[in-house]
């Protein structure tokens, strides 16, 4: 159960795009399309920002999305607004009933 | 609405034991996956643990053999007993319910978080 590589920081101006990258292995993120991603701002509880890798839940902007290739998923925010500065997450299942996520990766909008 | 809500957080030496609680509503505890997230200061989160719908448990390696996850279905709250607690055990532990449609797609609900701190 090790956690997943995350940056541990990525930076953009408003209106750019950015690409925050989750790492694992063959036995969770490469194994299944169960890959959720998470945003928290300070002091506050994780949001619920991506499932399966790349599906949205319902309220979340499609300035958000995911993808994943091979051990790697991948979250893209475009457009960024001041209110994405947050640190994000990376959850994958990792088999047996066991999920893992990665160190996290705090956005800064400039 | 859907809301989650922990309490039982608190100081408790290095050795001892702490029982948190995760009280929910809007859904049923008993007819979801729910776990525990925790959160150590200045540190990222770390899946605990899950109950399913089925009773089923299951434990980071970390926390097996110390922590145990329990519901009482009639006041539709979840628990999490923590035994032989440690330093590292020190976090703001978080309650989440899983999505579901066949499979556990992600934690679309959470509560605000109690704070457990295991000092002497």
């Amino acid at each position: 159960q090790s956690a997943l590589t995350q940056p541990a920081s990525v930076s953009g101006s408003p209106g750019q795009s950015i690409t925050i990258s989750c790492t694992g292995t063959s036995s969770d993120v490469g194994s299944y399309n169960l890959v959720s991603w998470y945003q928290q701002h300070p002091g506050k509880a994780p949001k619920f920002m991506i499932y399966e890798g790349s599906k949205r839940p319902s309220g979340i902007s499609n300035r958000f999305s995911g993808s994943k290739s091979g051990n790697t998923a991948s979250l893209t925010i475009s457009g960024l607004q001041a209110e994405d500065e947050a640190e994000y997450y990376c959850c994958s299942y990792a088999g047996s009933s066991t999920w893992v996520f990665g160190g996290g990766t705090r956005l800064t909008v400039l | 609405e859907v809301q989650l809500v922990e309490s039982g957080g608190g100081l408790i030496q290095p050795g001892g034991s702490l029982r948190l609680s995760c009280a929910a509503s809007g859904f049923t505890v008993s007819g979801n996956y729910v776990s525990w997230v925790r959160q150590a200061p200045g540190k990222g989160l770390e899946w605990v643990s899950i109950i399913y719908n089925n009773g089923n448990t299951y434990y980071a390696d970390s926390v097996k053999g110390r922590f145990t996850i329990s519901r009482d279905n009639s006041k539709n709250t979840l628990f999490l007993q923590m035994n032989s607690l440690r330093a590292e055990d020190t976090a703001v532990y978080y309650c989440a319910r899983w999505q579901w449609q066949g499979r556990a797609q992600g934690m679309d609900v959470w509560g605000q978080g109690t704070t457990v701190t295991v000092s002497s």
